[in-house]
């Protein structure tokens, strides 16, 4: 299985601040096709995870510009430029590269 | 707008067998990847299984031999049996409808299980 690791596990963010989260894989995500298969979900407290981020840097329809995603192969980063009070939640990284997919472990983040 | 809507018997004896169900609407059922996938209280997520767009189903290897996904790949609603539930399959389930790249695009609002005796 591939393992998912995410950094730091816990965040206190500054309303208009930027913030950054890591995320690690054991294998190379990095598709034959080109494509980078690492997803970003942000779980806001008491909602259901909604995706961000595909693909490693593709936004979701709707999402706001603020979020962007990067990286390649096993190390990957999902920023926020401008932390808003609505940011607040858990986000986790997951592949879907393979089965079983997997997650990270989540990264919590909160306003100071 | 689509939306998934869950459900299923929220409470269980250790033993039972736990069965949800899953149904898509303003949406189409068909072409998608259909993914369980649950959330112990306090905890992450924790991938179960889904059945692909061609019917094909792939399944967490720690739940294989409890589990099974169901679901007629062109009609509503596709389902999750697991059977012989203990403490430790108490959590949050949620269904999630995707495409390539896109795998966990649409979720639904989640069903809480509680297994007790």
């Amino acid at each position: 299985d591939i393992v998912m690791t995410q950094s730091p596990l816990s965040l206190p963010v500054t309303p208009g601040e930027p913030a950054s989260i890591s995320c690690r894989s054991n294998q190379s995500l990095l598709h034959t096709d080109g494509y980078n298969y690492l997803d970003w979900f942000l779980q806001r407290p008491g909602q259901s995870p909604q995706l961000l981020i595909f693909w490693a840097s593709n936004r979701a329809s709707g999402v706001p510009d603020r979020f962007s995603g990067s990286g390649s192969g096993t190390d990957f980063t999902l920023e926020i430029s401008r932390v808003a009070a609505e940011d607040v939640g858990v986000y986790y990284c997951m592949q879907p590269l393979q089965t079983p997919r997997t997650f990270g472990q989540g990264t919590r983040v909160e306003m100071k | 707008q689509v939306q998934l809507q869950q459900w299923g018997a929220g409470l269980l004896k250790p033993s039972e067998t736990l069965s949800l169900s899953c149904a898509v609407y303003g949406g189409s059922f068909g072409g998608y990847y259909w993914n369980w996938i649950r959330q112990p209280p306090g905890k992450g997520l924790e991938w179960i299984g889904e059945i692909d767009r061609r019917g094909n189903t792939n399944y967490n290897s720690s739940l294989k031999s409890r589990l099974t996904i169901s679901g007629d790949t062109s009609n509503n609603p596709f389902s999750l049996t697991l059977t012989s539930v203990t403490a430790a399959d108490t959590a949050v389930y949620y269904c999630a409808r995707g495409v390539d790249g896109r795998l966990l695009a649409d979720w639904g609002k989640g069903t809480t299980v509680i297994v007790s005796s």
